[in-house]
Parts: structure tokens; C-alpha cells; sequence
């Protein structure tokens, strides 16, 4: 079955910079990989998405990339604000449509 | 237009107790799922419906874990008897259809068992 593998799992950068967090999975058969935030005592939230018929996906600062032959993804945050802190985590469907999960990224924001 | 309701959002019973959880789910959103997230790991799928119907529950430990999903709308997850372990947060999302993958989350129930 699928198996995603997120990194890194603690993530802590300057106010302004930019932030990268990659997750690698193992079905080739997926094709949908949502990255999801999640704040202290809420659920986790939808925050962008890719299909494996894209390469790359912007929303604002928010930046999603697949390699397919890699079988990685990644999410770039650019420009990062305090507000960005939260755990977040990736996930990849399987042929059932169910997501498989990464184990989370705990990004922190200095300021 | 209103999200996933989850109630209540933190509960604390003693082990061997029995626990229920309830969901609303968003309007018109087929799919409803119940995930387990124990603390410091990612969310795990216990249950999925599509309307009243059960498609998958291949994780649900059937032994001391029920859920029902009546008229393909509000849902509940019960644990009898609870034990230690079970300590999570028990989190409910819905999705359009069973073949839309965008999956949407209520605020979680926190569980604690002593």
C-alpha cells in the first residue's frame, strides 16, 4: 500500500524567509497530493493541492511542486509570516481516494 | 456556508467507560469520514461512508469501536469500553463524493481516558 514519508519534522525560520517541506511517496498510482495545516486545538485545514497532471501549483505565497518519476512533492512557503506557524502535513490518495498521511512538519516562525 | 461540527470537543472518562462523538458534516457533502490523530502523528482513517453506507472500516477495531451514519447525514463514533490508548484526538471530515478527494475537517474531539 501507499507509504508517505515526510521531512523534515521540526522546521524553524527567520520571519521573511522562505520554507520548503518535501514528502516522498511510494504508489505510483497516486494522483492527488493536498498539503494540509494544522493549528493548536483545530482541525486540519485544506490549504493547497496538486494533480499528477500538474507540475507545479502557486496561491499567493503558498507553492506546491510534484516530480512524478521522483515520486516527491513539496511545499514552498515564501515570504513567511508569524501566522504561518503551524504543524503541517501532506498526504497522497490511494486508488480508494483515501489519503495516506506524512507524519507532520512542525514549522516555527522567529521573529 | 457552514463546516464540519463536531461535538463535544473535549471529553475525559475513565478507562472501560463508554465515549460517543458526534458529526455534522457539510451540507450536501456525501462522504464522511472519521480519522484518529494521536498526538505528534498524522490523522488515521478508522471509518469512511459514502451516504448511509459503509465503503470502508478496514481499521475500525470492531471490538470496542461503532459507527453508524443514519439518514447519509449527521454521523456518531462510539468507543465501549475505552482504554488508555485511545487517548487521541478523534477528528471528522466530509467530501463532496466518494470520488472527490478534497476532504474537509471539524475541529476534533479530544479524548482523554484515565
Amino acid at each position: 500500500g501507499e507509504n508517505v514519508e515526510q521531512h523534515p519534522s521540526t522546521l524553524s525560520v527567520q520571519e521573511g524567509d522562505s520554507a520548503v517541506i518535501k514528502c516522498t511517496y511510494s504508489d505510483s498510482a497516486s494522483n492527488y497530493f493536498p498539503w494540509y495545516k494544522q493549528e493548536l486545538g483545530k482541525g486540519p485545514q485544506l490549504i493547497i493541492d496538486i494533480r499528477s497532471n500538474v507540475g507545479e501549483k502557486k496561491d499567493q505565497r503558498i507553492a506546491v511542486t510534484l516530480n512524478k518519476t521522483a515520486k516527491h512533492f513539496s511545499l514552498h512557503i515564501t515570504e513567511t509570516q508569524p501566522e504561518d506557524s503551524a504543524v503541517y502535513f501532506c498526504a497522497a490518495s490511494d486508488s480508494n481516494y483515501q489519503l495516506i498521511w506524512g507524519a507532520g512538519t512542525k514549522l516555527i516562525i522567529k521573529p | 456556508e457552514a463546516g464540519v461540527a463536531q461535538s463535544p470537543r473535549y471529553k475525559i472518562i475513565e478507562k472501560r467507560q463508554s465515549v460517543a462523538f458526534w458529526c455534522n458534516p457539510i451540507s450536501g457533502h456525501a462522504t464522511l469520514y472519521w480519522y484518529q490523530q494521536i498526538l505528534g502523528q498524522g490523522p488515521k482513517l478508522l471509518i469512511q461512508f459514502q451516504n448511509n453506507g459503509v465503503v470502508d472500516d478496514s481499521q475500525l477495531p470492531k471490538d470496542r469501536f461503532s459507527a453508524e451514519r443514519l439518514k447519509g447525514v449527521d454521523s456518531t463514533l462510539k468507543i465501549q469500553p475505552a482504554k488508555l490508548e485511545d487517548s487521541a484526538v478523534y477528528l471528522c471530515a466530509s467530501s463532496l463524493a466518494s470520488g472527490a478527494y478534497e476532504q474537509y475537517f471539524g475541529p476534533g474531539t479530544r479524548l482523554t481516558v484515565t
